[in-house]
């Protein structure tokens, strides 16, 4: 069990530009989430996948962020036209998701810090 | 609009003795609950979770939390409190009804102080 690993662990960039961040879960697990974390809050949910299906996205998500898992495996985010207020920690978790009641805790990565200058 | 509230930023404690942070839920349904931990430059850690069953709760490093329905809250406590356990400490619900979404709380710092 390697954990769940994101990349690159820092971006900076420019306003404008557009960033896709990486996040390869524990291989077992069937559930992703993407969270983003900025100083002093709790993670904030974006959105999560069920295998290669993208199952919810945050209402708070405008059209700039796109999400994909492709092969239900890894998973990338994209964010485009980057602006000053996306700088964050974005967070990557997975977890085993069982049929019926029983599901276990979610396994974070490290996290991408975005700086978005 | 559902939550998870954390009513302390800051929580100290000297060492060796008890601790509590707080936190109370508002959402539909019976949630999954669970308490992580945050250290300087590291992931979120899982440390306890409630599901069903006995409203009190083990989890790791001597930590153990309480669930309390009627007044929606589960408590995160440990019985005598180390310099090591200083960090941020974040209170989490999964929601049960037709979604696997998870809310967290703003989090609690904890310092315990020597």
């Amino acid at each position: 069990d390697t954990g769940v690993s994101q990349n690159p662990r820092h971006k900076i960039t420019k306003r404008g530009q557009n960033v896709t961040f990486r996040c390869d879960p524990i291989s077992e697990h069937n559930r992703l989430y993407w969270y983003r974390q900025t100083l002093g809050q709790g993670p904030e949910f974006l959105t999560y996948f069920q295998n290669e299906a993208q199952l919810e996205k945050s209402r708070l998500l405008s059209d700039r962020f796109s999400a994909e898992r492709p092969k239900g495996s890894f998973s990338t985010l994209e964010i485009q036209r980057t602006e000053q207020g996306d700088s964050a920690m974005y967070l990557c978790a997975s977890s085993l998701g069982a049929g019926g009641s029983v599901n276990n805790e979610q396994f974070f990565g490290p996290g991408t810090r975005l700086t978005v200058l | 609009a559902q939550s998870v509230a954390q009513p302390e930023d800051q929580v100290n404690v000297a060492e060796g003795n008890p601790l509590t942070v707080k936190c109370t839920y508002s959402v539909s349904g019976n949630p999954y609950l669970f308490w992580y931990v945050q250290y300087p430059n590291r992931g979120l850690q899982f440390l306890l979770k409630y599901i069903t069953g006995d409203n009190l709760v083990k989890g790791s490093y001597g930590f153990e939390a309480e669930f309390n329905k009627s007044q929606t809250s589960f408590h995160l406590k440990k019985p005598s409190a180390l310099v090591s356990d200083s960090a941020l400490y974040f209170c989490a619900v999964r929601l049960t009804s037709g979604t696997y979404k998870y809310i967290f709380g703003t989090g609690t710092r904890l310092k315990v102080l020597a």
